[in-house]
């Protein structure tokens, strides 16, 4: 367990439905990153959190969008889906000692 | 800007063989290079990280790199192969101590066969 912890592990949806993803990082860390993880793209950067303000941006679509609470959880959300959205979505939080962690991540089909 | 190039998208190796995965990176700042690794149907691990200290880096699992600036790469190696390590292999890079956006290579995918 790498205390950082993502939900749910599988998701399958339609084309055209939202899902949201749920990313829990480890305690103490204030930085939350999400990464997209498909076949023809690779892992790529979405977007950062930072103590629940954005700190930097991806490629990520404007059909998705992301958001970290006050108790530090981070929910990406993503609308209107396509096919193509089917991946793996990561998330990461990092402290000064440890780095970077990724969570297992959450494997998205739309159908 | 920052890349990260993965030469090769397949290694194979017997077991107990020399294990390379090249990694060259570009960067106009002083880079932070990390290896992780996704085991099948899992998130991923870190390997070894390169954060401006020794330039020869000691991983887990018996895996180390060095970073060589002047070739700009950072080449995973272990000395004996062992089955247990097929999987996938990714290289990053990153900056402002690492605690930013990672970029990552393609990935490569080590096979081991008996």
């Amino acid at each position: 367990d790498s205390g950082v912890t993502q939900t749910p592990k599988h998701l399958i949806t339609a084309t055209g439905q939202r899902v949201t993803l749920r990313c829990s990082p480890r305690s103490g860390d204030l930085s939350v990153y999400w990464y997209q993880q498909s076949l023809d793209q690779g892992l790529q950067f979405l977007i950062q959190y930072y103590n629940g303000e954005e700190r930097a941006k991806g490629n990520i679509l404007e059909r998705f969008s992301a958001q970290q609470f006050p108790d530090l959880h981070s929910e990406l959300n993503l609308s209107s889906l396509e096919l193509g959205d089917s991946a793996l979505y990561f998330c990461a939080s990092t402290d000064r000692a440890n780095g970077y962690t990724f969570g297992s991540g959450t494997r998205l089909t739309v159908v | 800007a920052q890349s990260v190039t993965q030469l090769g998208s397949h290694v194979s190796v017997s077991e107990g063989a020399l294990v390379l995965l090249r990694c060259n990176y570009s960067s106009s700042v002083p880079p932070y290079l990390f290896w992780y690794v996704q085991y099948p149907n899992q998130g991923l691990q870190l390997l070894l990280k390169y954060t401006s200290a020794a330039t020869l880096v000691k991983g887990i699992n018996g895996f180390e790199a060095e970073f060589k600036k002047s070739e700009t790469s950072f080449h995973l190696t272990k000395p004996s192969a062992h089955m247990s390590d097929a999987a996938e292999y990714f290289c990053a890079v990153g900056f402002s101590g690492g605690y930013n956006k990672l970029i990552f290579g393609a990935g490569t995918r080590l096979a081991v066969h008996p």
